[in-house]
């Protein structure tokens, strides 16, 4: 299976500050038509996970634009711009090309 | 509005079935992969099953094969998982899903509960 690595595990931001989550596959995340299918998403505490990002750097409808992200083959990245309150909850990469499809462990961002 | 609503889960004991209901509206249930996740408590997220939309074609992950079966009704827009020979590793969440890697619509339920203990 395809292991999908996330660091950090856990992310203290300040609210107003950027922030950052590197996810890397084991494997390249390019289909042979050229496209890469990697996800990324948010679980906010109790809730159901939300997707944010799709196909490496495609912001899903209603997400703000202090979400991008970006990479290729087997390194990328989830950032926001200024990091606020309704932003806390655990972020999930996911690739997408490979069977079984996989989920990075989780990166918890909280406010310091 | 797209709704993805599971029932089903509750209690039950080493080596006993359940079976995992999800209950569609609001999206062309007919021409939609359809997917199971599931999540341990206070663990990350696991893919268990895909089916395809006219459920000629299944796929399973390793832990789960054999023991699970994912079905649908188009008729009815509703997507099961028998789960067989339940293990106390199975406790967990189970999301009826419609993931997309593209730019439709990706869609989770509130997730129903299954917990295996003795």
């Amino acid at each position: 299976d395809v292991v999908m690595t996330q660091s950090p595990l856990s992310l203290p931001v300040t609210l107003g500050q950027p922030a950052s989550i590197s996810c890397r596959s084991s494997q390249s995340l390019m289909s042979s038509d050229g496209n890469t299918f990697l996800n990324w998403y948010r679980q906010r505490p109790g809730q159901s996970p939300r997707r944010l990002i799709y196909g490496v750097s495609y912001r899903d409808s209603g997400v703000p634009d202090r979400f991008s992200g970006s990479g290729s083959g087997t390194d990328f990245t989830l950032k926001i711009s200024r990091v606020e309150a309704d932003d806390v909850g655990t972020y999930y990469c996911m690739q997408g090309p490979h069977w079984p499809h996989t989920f990075g462990q989780g990166t918890k961002l909280e406010i310091k | 509005e797209v709704q993805l609503v599971e029932s089903g889960g509750g209690l039950v004991q080493p080596g006993g079935s359940l079976r995992l209901s999800c209950a569609a509206s609001g999206l062309t249930f007919s021409t939609s992969w359809m997917n199971w996740i599931r999540q341990a408590p206070g663990k990350g997220l696991e893919w268990v099953a895909n089916i395809k939309p006219d459920g000629s074609g299944t796929y399973y992950v390793d832990s789960v094969k054999g023991r699970f079966t994912i079905s649908r009704d188009n008729a009815k827009d509703s997507l099961f998982l028998q789960m067989n020979s339940l293990r106390i590793e199975d406790t967990a969440v189970y999301y009826c899903t419609k993931v997309s890697l593209g730019s439709d619509g990706d869609y989770w339920g509130q997730g129903t509960l299954v917990t295996v203990s003795s």
